[in-house]
Protein backbone atom coordinates (compact mmCIF):
# COMPACT_ATOMS: atom_id res chain seq x y z
CA UNK A 1 0.00 0.00 0.00
CA UNK A 2 1.79 2.75 -1.02
CA UNK A 3 1.68 6.18 0.79
CA UNK A 4 3.20 8.41 3.42
CA UNK A 5 2.93 7.76 7.12
CA UNK A 6 3.70 10.30 9.93
CA UNK A 7 4.18 9.33 13.71
CA UNK A 8 2.95 9.99 16.32
CA UNK A 9 -0.74 10.96 15.16
CA UNK A 10 -0.62 13.30 18.63
CA UNK A 11 2.08 14.32 20.61
CA UNK A 12 2.51 16.48 23.78
CA UNK A 13 5.95 18.65 24.87
CA UNK A 14 6.91 20.47 27.04
CA UNK A 15 8.71 23.30 27.80
CA UNK A 16 12.04 23.35 26.61
CA UNK A 17 12.03 20.02 24.82
CA UNK A 18 13.25 19.10 21.61
CA UNK A 19 11.04 16.84 19.72
CA UNK A 20 10.91 14.53 16.92
CA UNK A 21 8.22 14.01 13.70
CA UNK A 22 8.46 11.27 11.81
CA UNK A 23 7.48 11.10 8.33
CA UNK A 24 7.92 8.08 5.80
CA UNK A 25 6.67 7.57 2.09
CA UNK A 26 6.71 4.71 -0.38
CA UNK A 27 6.07 6.79 -2.91
CA UNK A 28 9.74 6.35 -4.52
CA UNK A 29 8.94 10.71 -4.51
CA UNK A 30 12.16 12.87 -4.87
CA UNK A 31 10.87 16.17 -3.36
CA UNK A 32 9.48 16.04 0.54
CA UNK A 33 7.95 19.18 2.51
CA UNK A 34 7.00 20.07 5.81
CA UNK A 35 3.80 22.23 6.52
CA UNK A 36 2.82 23.76 9.96
CA UNK A 37 -1.05 24.32 10.16
CA UNK A 38 -2.51 26.57 12.51
CA UNK A 39 -6.12 26.62 13.19
CA UNK A 40 -7.94 28.66 10.99
CA UNK A 41 -5.05 28.72 8.88
CA UNK A 42 -3.10 27.80 5.90
CA UNK A 43 -0.24 25.80 5.18
CA UNK A 44 3.07 27.08 5.98
CA UNK A 45 6.22 26.32 4.34
CA UNK A 46 8.83 25.22 6.96
CA UNK A 47 11.44 23.00 5.38
CA UNK A 48 11.65 21.44 1.84
CA UNK A 49 13.92 18.32 0.17
CA UNK A 50 14.53 18.31 -3.31
CA UNK A 51 16.95 15.30 -3.04
CA UNK A 52 18.66 13.01 -0.62
CA UNK A 53 21.22 14.95 1.51
CA UNK A 54 19.73 18.29 0.54
CA UNK A 55 17.18 20.77 2.28
CA UNK A 56 16.58 24.47 1.90
CA UNK A 57 14.56 26.17 4.57
CA UNK A 58 10.83 27.35 3.44
CA UNK A 59 8.95 30.53 5.53
CA UNK A 60 9.59 29.58 8.95
CA UNK A 61 12.22 27.88 9.36
CA UNK A 62 13.26 29.15 12.61
CA UNK A 63 13.44 26.77 15.59
CA UNK A 64 13.62 23.62 12.91
CA UNK A 65 15.92 21.50 11.83
CA UNK A 66 15.24 18.40 9.36
CA UNK A 67 17.59 15.63 7.79
CA UNK A 68 17.37 13.70 4.60
CA UNK A 69 19.43 10.86 4.81
CA UNK A 70 17.47 8.86 3.11
CA UNK A 71 15.06 9.10 -0.03
CA UNK A 72 11.73 7.38 1.85
CA UNK A 73 12.28 9.56 5.20
CA UNK A 74 12.31 13.72 6.22
CA UNK A 75 12.24 13.70 10.04
CA UNK A 76 11.66 17.22 11.45
CA UNK A 77 12.79 18.14 14.76
CA UNK A 78 11.01 20.67 17.02
CA UNK A 79 13.95 22.24 19.31
CA UNK A 80 13.07 24.38 21.81
CA UNK A 81 13.99 27.77 20.19
CA UNK A 82 10.50 27.58 18.72
CA UNK A 83 8.54 29.53 20.67
CA UNK A 84 4.65 28.54 19.71
CA UNK A 85 4.93 24.92 18.21
CA UNK A 86 1.20 24.11 19.23
CA UNK A 87 -0.28 23.60 15.96
CA UNK A 88 -0.43 20.88 13.05
CA UNK A 89 2.13 19.56 11.14
CA UNK A 90 1.96 18.19 8.08
CA UNK A 91 4.48 15.75 5.71
CA UNK A 92 3.95 15.92 1.93
CA UNK A 93 5.63 14.41 -0.60
CA UNK A 94 6.01 14.80 -4.85
CA UNK A 95 7.85 13.64 -7.37
CA UNK A 96 10.11 15.66 -8.27
CA UNK A 97 11.09 18.72 -10.89
CA UNK A 98 10.23 16.50 -14.31
CA UNK A 99 6.54 17.35 -15.16
CA UNK A 100 3.51 18.58 -13.26
CA UNK A 101 3.30 17.07 -10.15
CA UNK A 102 1.09 17.47 -7.48
CA UNK A 103 2.05 17.09 -3.75
CA UNK A 104 0.43 14.14 -1.58
CA UNK A 105 0.11 14.41 2.60
CA UNK A 106 0.42 12.45 5.32
CA UNK A 107 -2.19 12.08 8.04
CA UNK A 108 -0.59 14.87 9.97
CA UNK A 109 1.28 14.95 13.33
CA UNK A 110 -0.85 17.36 16.28
CA UNK A 111 1.63 18.78 18.12
CA UNK A 112 0.72 20.10 22.19
CA UNK A 113 2.52 22.12 24.21
CA UNK A 114 1.95 21.50 28.00
CA UNK B 1 0.81 40.86 -0.57
CA UNK B 2 0.23 37.04 -0.35
CA UNK B 3 1.90 34.66 -3.19
CA UNK B 4 -2.05 32.97 -3.05
CA UNK B 5 -5.51 34.46 -2.24
CA UNK B 6 -8.57 32.98 -1.06
CA UNK B 7 -11.57 33.83 0.67
CA UNK B 8 -12.10 32.60 3.96
CA UNK B 9 -15.79 32.50 3.62
CA UNK B 10 -17.62 30.46 4.98
CA UNK B 11 -19.50 30.11 1.92
CA UNK B 12 -23.00 28.67 2.49
CA UNK B 13 -25.02 27.05 -0.29
CA UNK B 14 -27.93 24.63 -0.50
CA UNK B 15 -27.79 21.01 -1.07
CA UNK B 16 -27.85 20.32 -4.94
CA UNK B 17 -26.39 23.68 -6.11
CA UNK B 18 -23.60 25.30 -7.95
CA UNK B 19 -20.68 26.15 -4.79
CA UNK B 20 -17.79 28.23 -6.82
CA UNK B 21 -14.42 28.57 -5.13
CA UNK B 22 -12.16 31.18 -6.30
CA UNK B 23 -8.11 32.25 -5.79
CA UNK B 24 -5.78 34.21 -7.11
CA UNK B 25 -2.19 33.71 -7.03
CA UNK B 26 0.62 36.57 -7.62
CA UNK B 27 3.73 34.95 -9.29
CA UNK B 28 2.90 35.55 -13.06
CA UNK B 29 5.82 32.41 -13.23
CA UNK B 30 3.28 29.62 -12.39
CA UNK B 31 3.42 26.38 -13.45
CA UNK B 32 0.64 24.46 -12.44
CA UNK B 33 -2.36 24.78 -10.13
CA UNK B 34 -4.50 22.58 -7.65
CA UNK B 35 -7.57 22.23 -5.29
CA UNK B 36 -7.33 20.48 -2.21
CA UNK B 37 -10.32 19.34 0.23
CA UNK B 38 -9.48 19.14 4.02
CA UNK B 39 -12.01 18.07 6.66
CA UNK B 40 -12.15 19.38 9.86
CA UNK B 41 -8.92 17.76 11.88
CA UNK B 42 -7.91 15.72 8.81
CA UNK B 43 -4.77 16.25 6.57
CA UNK B 44 -5.32 17.97 2.44
CA UNK B 45 -6.58 15.50 -0.16
CA UNK B 46 -6.11 16.53 -3.58
CA UNK B 47 -9.30 16.95 -5.82
CA UNK B 48 -7.95 18.56 -9.06
CA UNK B 49 -5.36 20.33 -10.55
CA UNK B 50 -4.55 22.02 -13.89
CA UNK B 51 -2.22 23.44 -15.86
CA UNK B 52 -3.07 24.97 -18.81
CA UNK B 53 -6.04 27.58 -19.67
CA UNK B 54 -9.30 26.89 -19.92
CA UNK B 55 -11.27 24.46 -18.33
CA UNK B 56 -11.00 20.76 -16.37
CA UNK B 57 -13.42 18.45 -15.63
CA UNK B 58 -13.76 15.40 -13.28
CA UNK B 59 -17.25 14.18 -12.02
CA UNK B 60 -18.78 17.02 -9.70
CA UNK B 61 -15.94 19.10 -10.58
CA UNK B 62 -14.87 21.36 -12.68
CA UNK B 63 -11.54 23.73 -12.24
CA UNK B 64 -11.02 26.91 -14.12
CA UNK B 65 -7.54 28.69 -15.25
CA UNK B 66 -7.09 32.33 -16.51
CA UNK B 67 -3.44 33.16 -16.66
CA UNK B 68 -3.79 36.21 -18.30
CA UNK B 69 -6.09 37.39 -15.18
CA UNK B 70 -3.78 35.00 -12.37
CA UNK B 71 -6.89 33.71 -11.13
CA UNK B 72 -8.34 29.72 -10.72
CA UNK B 73 -11.40 28.72 -9.67
CA UNK B 74 -13.19 25.12 -8.30
CA UNK B 75 -17.01 24.79 -9.31
CA UNK B 76 -19.07 21.90 -7.65
CA UNK B 77 -21.82 20.96 -8.86
CA UNK B 78 -24.99 19.29 -7.12
CA UNK B 79 -23.12 20.02 -4.06
CA UNK B 80 -23.55 17.44 -1.32
CA UNK B 81 -23.00 17.73 2.36
CA UNK B 82 -20.33 15.74 2.56
CA UNK B 83 -18.67 18.70 0.20
CA UNK B 84 -18.87 20.49 3.60
CA UNK B 85 -14.92 21.34 4.14
CA UNK B 86 -12.09 23.54 3.86
CA UNK B 87 -10.95 24.03 -0.11
CA UNK B 88 -7.27 24.96 0.06
CA UNK B 89 -5.97 26.40 -3.26
CA UNK B 90 -2.30 25.59 -4.41
CA UNK B 91 -0.17 26.87 -6.87
CA UNK B 92 3.39 25.81 -8.14
CA UNK B 93 5.96 28.38 -8.85
CA UNK B 94 9.02 28.74 -10.67
CA UNK B 95 10.86 26.84 -8.27
CA UNK B 96 9.23 23.46 -9.36
CA UNK B 97 9.37 22.23 -5.86
CA UNK B 98 8.08 24.78 -4.53
CA UNK B 99 4.40 25.06 -3.54
CA UNK B 100 2.26 28.05 -2.26
CA UNK B 101 -1.33 27.65 -0.38
CA UNK B 102 -3.89 30.04 0.33
CA UNK B 103 -5.68 30.05 3.46
CA UNK B 104 -8.44 28.05 2.43
CA UNK B 105 -12.31 28.76 2.15
CA UNK B 106 -14.96 26.84 4.21
CA UNK B 107 -17.52 25.76 2.35
CA UNK B 108 -20.88 24.43 4.34
CA UNK B 109 -23.73 22.58 2.17
CA UNK B 110 -27.08 22.61 3.75
CA UNK B 111 -29.14 19.95 3.35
Amino acid sequence: DGGITQSPKYLFRKEGQNVTLSCEQNLNHDAMYWYRQDPGQGLRLIYYSQIVNDFQKGDIAEGYSVSREKKESFPLTVTSAQKNPTAFYLCASSIGQVGNNEQFFGPGTRLTVL
Amino acid sequence: QKEVEQNSGPLSVPEGAIASLNCTYSDRGSQSFFWYRQYSGKSPELIMFIYSNGDKEDGRFTAQLNKASQYVSLLIRDSQPSDSATYLCAVRGGNFNKFYFGSGTKLNVKP
